[in-house]
């Protein structure tokens, strides 16, 4: 089906693990996003995107790393995973006409930082 | 810097009952303004939206928002509401000049007493 989908849905993994995430939409959309949902912080933007190989910062970005060399995945990198980066993740992607952006959003993963 | 306030954390309200989530936002321009719903476990998803035109909006599951320029606010409502909305609501703001990025409010949790 289309849509947009995140995987894995769950992790758990170890301080100082590198980790990815991954996104993959098959609109062609061209905008990509990754936010964090903690409780208290609502959704923050870690990155995104607004094409294949652009990329760039959103609120959030420290520890993480994007890439997109294709227009339909946006994978999400944790270097060095710390437990502060305990948290679900939400990909999400968007059109952007007329200057207004609908986001789509993925799933989420749940990923836990032991 | 554009900027949504959602000043309920949390709202309970019984089945039947009429609800208005409220939503105040920040910007220079005309904004473009969404509010997105997340069930648990679940990504956002979009409820409606506004970008021009009449400043009451219609969107899925029977709820509306009115846009109000002069008090800076898009505030949700449903006329009865279903054991079903039970949900996390999410005010959001987008702009053309903002590189398609949307900010979201940091969410009303609304719990339904049967």
């Amino acid at each position: 089906d289309a849509g947009i989908t995140q995987s894995p849905r769950y992790k758990i993994t170890e301080t100082g693990r590198q980790v990815t995430l991954m996104c993959h939409q098959t609109w062609s959309h061209s905008y990509m996003f990754w936010y964090r949902q903690d409780l208290g912080h609502g959704l923050r933007l870690i990155y995104y995107s607004a094409a294949a190989d652009i990329t760039d910062k959103g609120e959030v970005p420290d520890g993480y790393v994007v890439s997109r060399s294709k227009t339909e995945n946006f994978p999400l990198t944790l270097e060095s995973a710390t437990r502060s980066q305990t948290s679900v993740y939400f990909c999400a992607s968007s059109i952007v006409q007329a200057g207004y952006n609908e986001q789509f959003f993925g799933p989420g993963t749940r990923l836990t930082v032991l | 810097a554009q900027s949504v306030t959602q000043p309920d954390i949390h709202i309970t309200v019984s089945e039947g009952a009429s609800l208005e989530l409220r939503c105040n936002y920040s910007y220079g321009a005309t904004p473009y303004l969404f509010w997105y719903v997340q069930s648990p476990g679940q990504g956002l998803q979009l409820l409606l939206k506004y970008f021009s035109g009449d400043t009451l909006v219609q969107g899925i599951k029977g709820f509306e928002a009115e846009f109000k320029r002069s008090q800076s606010s898009f505030n949700l409502r449903k006329p009865s509401v279903h054991w079903s909305d039970a949900a996390e609501y999410f005010c959001a703001v987008g702009a053309s000049t903002n590189a398609g990025k949307s900010t979201f409010g940091d969410g009303t949790t609304l719990t339904v007493k049967p």
